[in-house]
């Protein structure tokens, strides 16, 4: 539980704008995910990386952008090409690549359109 | 990509009652198949898991069933508390990203 951080916990964004979302784990984990949540959708794969300075598309990667230039660090920008961003962000991590592997959630981040 | 239904949807039972949870999928090549539960705002924790070749794993009051044949798994749940309460989701692992299914939410009356 405890090596997997996001911040901050709730953010407001206004029309236009980029908002950027934290995610910090210290699990020496190689990959990171980002998974979107509405109610009754379950959990949707934004994008994920595997490996530092590689990511990939998820399912609905539109309107967001990553990077992984760190091992620790994988944070998410919610672009103003999002025009419903308004969700439960959820930033996850595993020990391996593979789907087989164990995913640990940070706490999340909700994300509210002003 | 890989697909899993996940049924029902929202499952009520009395306290004491077991509850069951089950995925269907259609990939073969799936062999991880773990279950993770969500507390009403916070963040999903595996509560149980179990590999391709196993067929049944029991932890206390928790199991997962995987019928390998048929490509379904199931949670179950027995003398369910009120602490049971949230929502719950299989997953499907077997190439490089996961897939979740959609959720159920478990109620608990006392």
């Amino acid at each position: 539980d405890g090596g997997i951080t996001q911040s901050p916990k709730y953010l407001f964004r206004k029309e236009g704008q980029n908002v950027t979302l934290s995610c910090e784990q210290n699990l020496n984990h190689d990959a990171m995910y980002w998974y979107r949540q509405d109610p009754g959708q379950g959990l949707r794969l934004i994008y994920y990386s595997q490996i530092v300075n590689d990511f990939q598309k998820g399912d609905i990667a539109e309107g967001y952008s990553v990077s992984r230039e760190k091992k620790e660090s994988f944070p998410l920008t919610v672009t103003s090409a999002q025009k419903n961003p308004t969700a439960f962000y959820l930033c996850a991590s595993s020990m391996g690549t593979g789907a087989q592997e164990t995913q640990y959630f940070g706490p999340g981040t909700r994300l509210l359109v002003l | 990509g890989e697909n899993v239904e996940q049924h029902p949807s929202t499952l009520s039972v009395q306290e004491g009652d077991s509850a069951v949870i089950k995925c269907t999928y259609s990939d073969s090549a799936s062999n991880y198949f773990p279950w993770y539960k969500q507390e009403l705002g916070k963040r999903p924790q595996l509560i149980i898991d179990i590999r391709s070749n196993v067929g049944e794993k029991k932890d206390q009051r928790i199991a997962v069933t995987l019928n390998k044949t048929a490509k379904h798994f199931s949670l179950h749940i027995t003398e369910t508390q009120p602490e049971d309460s949230a929502v719950y989701f299989c997953a499907l692992g077997g190439s490089y990203i996961p897939t979740f299914g959609r959720g159920t939410s478990l109620i608990v009356h006392p």
